[in-house]
C-alpha cells in the first residue's frame, strides 16, 4: 500500500520569502509520480507541480521546485518569493499504476503574511 | 472552457437517507475519479470511471456506488447514510488516454453535511 507523510500540519511565512513543505512517502512501486496541489478556501484543488519518479531533474514550475530524493522517498516543495495569494492548504500526492487514483497527505496549511 | 462542475455545491442530509452527487468533466475528458475528503484531512480515492466502465474502487462500503453516462458525466450515490459520510466530495476529471501522470483537473467539491 502507498502511504504519504505530511509531517507539518501549519506552515507560515512572510511574503517574499522561501518556505519548504516537507513530503515523504512509502510504496513498493517502482515507476510512479508524484505532486503537490494547491487548495485555497475556494476547495477546488490546483495543480501546483509533479514529477516523474524515472527523472532525476527536479521539477520547477516558475517560483515553484521540488527537492526529489528517491531513495530517501522525500519529495519537498520550495516556494520561493511567496506571494499572498499562495496562502492554501498544500497536498503531497503520489500516483501508481492507476489512471486517476492519487494517495494525498494530511495537508499542510501555509499561510503567507504582509 | 468551462471546468470540472459538481452540484449541488451543498447539501444537508440525515442517517439513513440517500444521496446522488454529480459531477460534469471538461469537454473531451473521458474519465472521472471521486474523492471524498473529510474535514482535516487529504482527499482518499472512491472510484474511477473511463468509458463508462469502473476502473479502480477504494476502500469504501458496498453503500458507495458510481456510474458514468456516454456523455461522460458522472454520478456518485451514496446509500444508508451514516454521520461519518459527512465530508467534502471531490470530483476529477482528466483526458483518460491510459497515462497515469496525465494532469488531473478538479472541480470544487459537493459538501455533503449528515445529521
Amino acid at each position: 500500500a502507498q502511504t504519504v507523510t505530511q509531517s507539518q500540519p501549519e506552515m507560515s511565512v512572510q511574503e517574499a520569502e522561501t518556505v519548504t513543505l516537507s513530503c515523504t512517502y512509502d510504496t513498493s512501486e517502482s515507476n510512479y509520480y508524484l505532486f503537490w496541489y494547491k487548495q485555497p478556501p475556494s476547495r477546488q484543488m490546483i495543480l501546483v507541480i509533479r514529477q516523474e519518479a524515472y527523472k532525476q531533474q527536479n521539477a520547477t514550475e516558475n517560483r515553484f521546485s521540488v527537492n526529489f530524493q528517491k531513495a530517501a522517498k522525500s519529495f519537498s516543495l520550495k516556494i520561493s518569493d511567496s506571494q499572498l495569494g499562495d496562502t492554501a492548504m498544500y497536498f503531497c500526492a503520489f500516483g501508481g499504476s492507476t489512471l486517476g487514483r492519487l494517495y494525498f497527505g494530511r495537508g499542510t496549511q501555509l499561510t503567507v503574511w504582509p | 472552457d468551462a471546468g470540472v462542475t459538481q452540484s449541488p455545491t451543498h447539501l444537508i442530509k440525515t442517517r439513513g437517507q440517500h444521496v446522488t452527487l454529480r459531477c460534469s468533466p471538461i469537454s473531451g475528458h473521458k474519465s472521472v475519479s471521486w474523492y471524498q475528503q473529510v474535514l482535516g484531512q487529504g482527499p482518499q480515492f472512491i472510484f474511477q470511471y473511463y468509458e463508462k466502465e469502473e476502473r479502480g474502487r477504494g476502500n469504501f462500503p458496498d453503500r458507495f456506488s458510481a456510474r458514468q453516462f456516454p456523455n461522460y458525466s458522472s454520478e456518485l450515490n451514496v446509500n444508508a447514510l451514516l454521520l461519518g459520510d459527512s465530508a467534502l466530495y471531490l470530483c476529477a476529471s482528466s483526458k483518460g488516454q491510459g497515462d497515469p501522470y496525465e494532469k488531473l483537473f478538479f472541480g470544487s467539491g459537493t459538501q455533503l453535511s449528515v445529521l
